[in-house]
């Protein structure tokens, strides 16, 4: 596969703590996303960053936050004030030229919070 | 708002019969249309985008400005098309994905 890697595949946190899900793209794209699938609603954007250093709210933002220190990665931090966290979660990039680009998603990561 | 509409949860359809996948749209500007499919353990994929207005898998979509509508089609199903199918909206800062369809081809 390669292009674009989340880790880790499966992730265990206790209810209260913050954590850091990864994903890293080699396919020198300048946009990456970040989206939550629950079963039943499809693919819900939290949060997308078209440029290095600048990030902007999807529509499920809350309780999640976000970084974009470097083109290659764009990790995602859940933090406790989200509600109700377990769910699957996909990152993708794309290009960000016109509107005809496609997203490239990665594996996923399934975080479980009890 | 709802950008995109995927009516059909669940579809089940028998091997080599026809299958449609409805997905209808709300934008206001020129749309960006795209198909994506998500195979068993794999990652979700890209199938075709309106702007190629080619066939793959043997599956095809004409988006329908008048009935905004981007409905996935294919002559004859195949068992390998088990799949979850998403249909989606590129409007130049956001992909918006539709809920969903589950497709199985019945053997």
């Amino acid at each position: 596969d390669g292009g674009i890697t989340q880790s880790p595949k499966y992730l265990f946190r206790k209810e209260g703590q913050n954590v850091t899900l990864s994903c890293e793209q080699n396919l020198n794209h300048d946009a990456m996303y970040w989206y939550r699938q629950d079963p039943g609603q499809g693919l819900r954007l939290i949060y997308y960053s078209q440029i290095v250093n600048d990030f902007q709210k999807g529509d499920i933002a809350e309780g999640y936050s976000v970084s974009r220190e470097k083109k290659e990665s764009f990790p995602l931090t859940v933090t406790s004030a989200q509600k109700n966290p377990t769910a699957f979660y996909l990152c993708a990039s794309s290009t960000n030229i016109g509107r005809t680009y496609e997203q490239y998603f990665g594996p996923g990561t399934r975080l479980t919070v009890t | 708002a709802q950008r995109v509409t995927q009516p059909e949860k669940l579809l089940s359809v028998f091997k080599g019969a026809p299958v449609e996948l409805k997905c209808n749209y709300s934008y206001s500007g020129s749309p960006e249309l795209f198909w994506y499919v998500q195979y068993s353990r794999q990652r979700l994929q890209l199938l075709l985008r309106h702007i190629s207005r080619e066939s793959i898998k043997g599956f095809t979509a004409d988006l329908n400005k008048g009935e905004t509508s981007f409905h996935l089609k294919k002559p004859f199903a195949q068992e390998e098309d088990s799949a979850m199918y998403y249909c989606a909206l590129n409007t130049g800062n956001q992909f918006y994905f539709g809920t969903g369809t589950s497709l199985t081809v019945i053997p």
